[in-house]
C-alpha cells in the first residue's frame, strides 16, 4: 500500500479482555517496529521484526502482550487480559533496511482503551 | 544499551523566536540519527535525519547537526511559526541489522502569536 496501515483506529475493551492489533507495513519493508505511546510517556519500544530474523522482544512489558510477523509482511500485537494501564496508542512503523539507513514510516495508530 | 535524551518540555515561545530542543545520546558504533514531528491529531513523520558526523539535516526551516564529539543532535529553527506547535521526537539507530530505532521522550512544542 501507499502507507502503513493500522486497525482498528479505536478500540474499547473491558478489563481482562484480549485484544489483537493489525499493522500493514509498506510493501517490499523489511523492518517492522511496534511502539507505545502513553500520554506525558512519549515513545515507548515494543517489538521489532527484521526479515526472517529473531525478532527483538526487549521491549515487550510483560507476556501478556506477544506479536507476531506472517510471511514477512502483516504483524499483529496481541494483548491478553487487558488491564487499565494497557490504554495507549500503539504505532506501528516500517522501514526498508539496507546498509544506508533509511527512515521510518509511521502508521496513525491505534487507540486502545480498556475500561 | 542505546538511549536518547531530549530536554524536557513544554517548550513555550512567541512567533519568530529562536528555538533549539537539546537532543544527546548514547550508541554503541556509529549511529544514524533523527528528527521525527508529530502534529496535533496526525501520525509521526521524519522532519530530518544525519547519518555521519558533522552532517547537517535541515527541512522546513529546521536544522540539526550531528556532533560526534558531544554526541549531540540539537533541533534549531531560526523564526518559529505558529504552524510549528507540535511534538517532536529525537531518535537513533545503530547501522546494525537487528537493531530498533530508539525513540527520545519527546518534547512538546507550543508557539503563540
Amino acid at each position: 500500500g501507499a502507507g502503513v496501515s493500522q486497525s482498528p483506529s479505536n478500540k474499547v475493551t473491558e478489563k481482562g479482555k484480549d485484544v489483537e492489533l493489525r499493522c500493514d507495513p509498506i510493501s517490499g519493508h523489511t523492518a517492522l517496529y511496534w511502539y507505545r505511546q502513553s500520554l506525558g510517556q512519549g515513545l515507548e519500544f515494543l517489538i521489532y521484526f527484521q526479515g526472517n530474523s529473531a525478532p527483538d522482544k526487549s521491549g515487550l512489558p510483560s507476556d501478556r502482550f506477544s506479536a507476531e510477523r506472517t510471511g514477512g509482511s502483516v504483524s499483529t500485537l496481541t494483548i491478553q487480559r487487558t488491564q487499565q494501564e494497557d490504554s495507549a496508542v500503539y504505532l506501528c512503523a516500517s522501514s526498508l533496511w539496507s546498509s544506508s539507513v533509511t527512515e521510518a514510516f509511521f502508521g496513525q495508530g491505534t487507540r486502545l482503551t480498556v475500561v | 544499551g542505546d538511549s536518547v535524551t531530549q530536554m524536557e518540555g513544554p517548550v513555550t515561545l512567541s512567533e519568530e523566536a529562536f528555538l533549539t530542543i537539546n537532543c544527546t545520546y548514547t550508541a554503541t558504533g556509529y549511529p544514524s540519527l533523527f528528527w521525527y514531528v508529530q502534529y496535533p491529531g496526525e501520525g509521526l513523520q521524519l522532519l530530518l535525519k544525519a547519518t555521519k558526523a558533522d552532517d547537517k539535516g535541515s527541512n522546513k526551516g529546521f536544522e540539526a547537526t550531528y556532533r560526534k564529539e558531544t554526541t549531540s543532535f540539537h533541533l534549531e529553527k531560526g523564526s518559529v511559526q505558529v504552524s510549528d506547535s507540535a511534538v517532536y521526537f529525537c531518535a537513533l539507530i545503530t547501522n546494525q541489522a537487528g537493531t530498533a530505532l530508539i525513540f527520545g521522550k519527546g518534547t512538546t512544542l507550543s508557539v503563540s502569536s
